[in-house]
């Protein structure tokens, strides 16, 4: 089937604006996982879905970020009052979170994210 | 806690060369261990894998022994090519109550012909 997709794939937006990111995972995984990579830099997790427990947001920079993910399904990042620091790749990954081992993450393209 | 850590890039190499790229862990359970490469415009995608001690995780000439004494998981080919140019990042997922993918900060790898 499809591998997991993000839209849009760049976005260039202007400092204080808000922005809406959209992860559409493989279908039937359960497990949401965003990230942020900075420019020559590793992944940041940013937050983390399970099923329906309640997600894992240790990662988040602050409280101009925020997520969902409705229907267990469809995942959307919202950065709010965007700061040039903001500008990233945001990455998406899903798994099946069937909790074994070795289970894989499949990642997203990325959404390249420009804060002028 | 859960952590990797990788050896610092840019690494260098003429063709032909050998690689090791160092990934040391700390983990409050037993891990699964993970590398992803992401080549230049394209997203991760997973290189190899090992789930239990001693295991050998292998895919396109590369590979990674999970030791448990040591906790680590070095990647090593015997001869690169310039298409193997890439970031590589070292992962780990320990199955508690989070189930979460730890991830080093990656290894940028040039290969020159």
């Amino acid at each position: 089937g499809a591998g997991v997709s993000q839209s849009p794939s760049n976005k260039v937006t202007e400092k204080g604006k808000d922005v809406e990111l959209r992860c559409d995972p493989i279908s039937g995984h359960t497990a949401l996982y965003w990230y942020r990579q900075s420019l020559g830099q590793g992944l940041e997790f940013l937050i983390y879905f399970q099923g329906n427990s309640a997600p894992d947001k240790s990662g988040l920079p602050s409280d101009r970020f925020s997520a969902e993910r409705t229907g267990g399904s469809v995942s959307t990042l919202t950065i709010q009052r965007t700061q040039q620091e903001d500008s990233a790749v945001y990455l998406c990954a899903s798994s099946p979170g069937l909790a074994v081992t070795g289970e894989t993450q499949y990642f997203g393209p990325g959404t390249r994210l420009l804060v002028l | 806690g859960n952590s990797v850590t990788q050896m610092e890039g840019p690494v260098t190499l003429s063709e032909e060369a050998f690689l090791t790229i160092n990934c040391t862990y700390t983990a409050t359970g037993y891990p699964s261990l993970f590398w992803y490469v992401q080549y230049p415009g394209e997203g991760l995608q997973l290189l190899l894998k090992a789930t239990k001690a001693d295991d050998k995780g292998s895919n396109k000439g590369f590979e990674a022994t999970y030791r448990k004494e040591t906790t680590s998981f070095h990647l090593e080919k015997g001869s690169v090519q310039v298409s193997d140019s890439a970031v590589y990042f070292c992962a780990l997922r320990v199955l508690d109550n989070f189930n979460k993918f730890y991830f080093g900060s990656g290894t940028k790898l040039n290969v020159k012909p």
